[in-house]
């Protein structure tokens, strides 16, 4: 069975501070996607990570995926409010070829202004 | 932007009652996926679906659970006789094959679904 553990899970920062979440596994994963999620809604989409080593960016936050695909991080630079939300990593297992998603916990983030 | 939607947005049923759960996925994408995501608990996979037949299911899809895609469009979930354990959010997703989009996974907004 696949893991994906994340830490913190809970962080509550001040506006303007800088953060880093992780997303951490014993089992190498085929892609790595990162979600937004919000009080009884969908988990929303921010990235998708594929190669060993590779690092994103999406405005403020940048998505690192380790060489070994096993783990993932996230880090946001001079926090905003509207920062605020669940966090999700989620791993794909392209094995069998059916491609489901295996999910952490989650960090929750809040962002004080 | 293309989307997944999700009706009924909240289902309250009683014990005993089947249920069924629709979701569109994004057009053009191939592969569909239920979860579901219990109050306060993580997001945990429940079927995959492909060339209209499950590619995989988890051990919480038992023989009360069924999928079906009636007309090219909809993706359905149905639940023959709900336990009060099935009260959850439940989440259709889906994927594209597309190189571009390649293992992007989008979901939708979810059914709350409240078993009495």
């Amino acid at each position: 069975t696949q893991l994906l553990e994340q830490s913190p899970q809970f962080l509550s920062i001040q506006e303007g501070e800088n953060l880093t979440v992780y997303c951490n596994s014993s089992s190498v994963f085929s892609s790595l996607q990162w979600y937004r999620q919000e009080p009884g809604e969908g988990p929303v989409l921010l990235v998708t990570v594929v190669t060993g080593g590779e690092v994103k960016k999406l405005k403020r936050l940048t998505f690192q995926f380790g060489d070994a695909r096993k783990d993932s991080s996230l880090h946001i630079t001079a926090a905003q409010p509207g920062d605020t939300g669940l966090y999700l990593c989620a791993g794909e297992n392209s094995g069998g070829s059916n491609y489901k998603l295996t999910f952490g916990k989650g960090t929750l983030l809040t962002v004080n202004p | 932007e293309p989307e997944v939607t999700q009706t009924p947005s909240h289902q309250v049923t009683q014990m005993g009652q089947e249920v069924i759960l629709r979701c569109v996925p994004i057009s053009n994408h191939l592969y569909f996926y239920w979860y579901r995501q219990i109050l306060g608990q993580k997001v945990e996979f429940l079927v995959s679906f492909y060339n209209n037949e499950i590619s995989e299911k988890s051990e919480i899809f038992d023989d009360q659970f069924s999928v079906e895609r009636p007309d090219g469009s909809n993706f359905t979930l149905k639940i023959r006789s709900t336990k009060l354990e099935d009260s959850a959010m439940y989440f259709c997703a889906s994927r594209s094959t597309l190189q571009s989009s390649y293992n992007e996974q989008f979901f939708g907004p979810g059914t709350r679904l409240t078993v009495l």
